[in-house]
């Protein structure tokens, strides 16, 4: 079974804090994902990684940053949190033409 | 345009009818259609993949595709309250590994 997981289920932080969500997949997926999930509005594509080191921005990347050193984690950072990221964050790994499995998400919330 | 679009609902049906959800899409070139299942306060998750013309069927869920009418949709016979959930329709294109998700469809199912 496809595993994905994330560092935390909840998390709740104050306006200007640097935030580090992780999301880890042990499937040698290529393909890593993050979204963002609002009431009304869906799910918004913010970064995707399609190898190490290699990142494409989605549709919504402002006021967020990727790193991915090692094939199976994906790091979604928020320089400096504002309360308009509160949020639940999803993230999603895929191999190459795959389905995408998602971990459990981390709900967000900036103070 | 937006590339997919599904009909938000809240769709309600009772217990033991058929519940009909519904997805179209906008590029013509669209190769591969998921829908995902997604539990109030969880993450997605897959339900069914189809990538011909036709009909797929697995347990009690059927995926209905039509390319020509660009047109995507999810079946469930016997609904059980237990498929009281949010349904998204997501679209692969024929080329680069990004999905496209619809806003989703709320569904009921009445006791």
């Amino acid at each position: 079974d496809v595993k994905v997981t994330q560092s935390s289920r909840y998390l709740v932080k104050r306006t200007g804090e640097k935030v580090f969500l992780e999301c880890v997949q042990d499937m040698d997926h290529e393909n890593m994902f993050w979204y963002r999930q609002d009431p009304g509005l869906g799910l918004r594509l913010i970064y995707f990684s399609y190898d190490v080191k290699m990142k494409e921005k989605g549709d919504i990347p402002e006021g967020y940053s990727v790193s991915r050193e090692k094939k199976e984690r994906f790091s979604l950072i928020l320089e400096s949190a504002s309360t308009n990221q509160t949020s639940m964050y999803l993230c999603a790994s895929s191999t190459n033409g795959g389905t995408q499995y998602f971990g459990p998400g981390t709900r967000l919330t900036v103070l | 345009q937006k590339e997919v679009e599904q009909n938000s609902g809240p769709l309600s049906v009772p217990e033991g009818a058929i519940a009909s959800l519904n997805c179209t899409y906008s590029d013509r070139g669209s190769q591969s259609f998921f829908w995902y299942r997604q539990y109030s306060g969880k993450s997605p998750e897959l339900i069914m993949s189809i990538y011909s013309n036709g009909d797929k069927e697995d347990g009690r869920f059927t995926a209905q595709l039509n390319k020509a009418s660009q047109y995507v949709s999810l079946l469930i016979r016997d609904s059980q309250p237990s498929d009281s959930a949010t349904y998204l329709c997501a679209v692969k294109r024929n080329t680069g590994n990004q999905f496209y998700f619809g806003t989703g469809t709320s569904l009921t199912v009445i006791p």
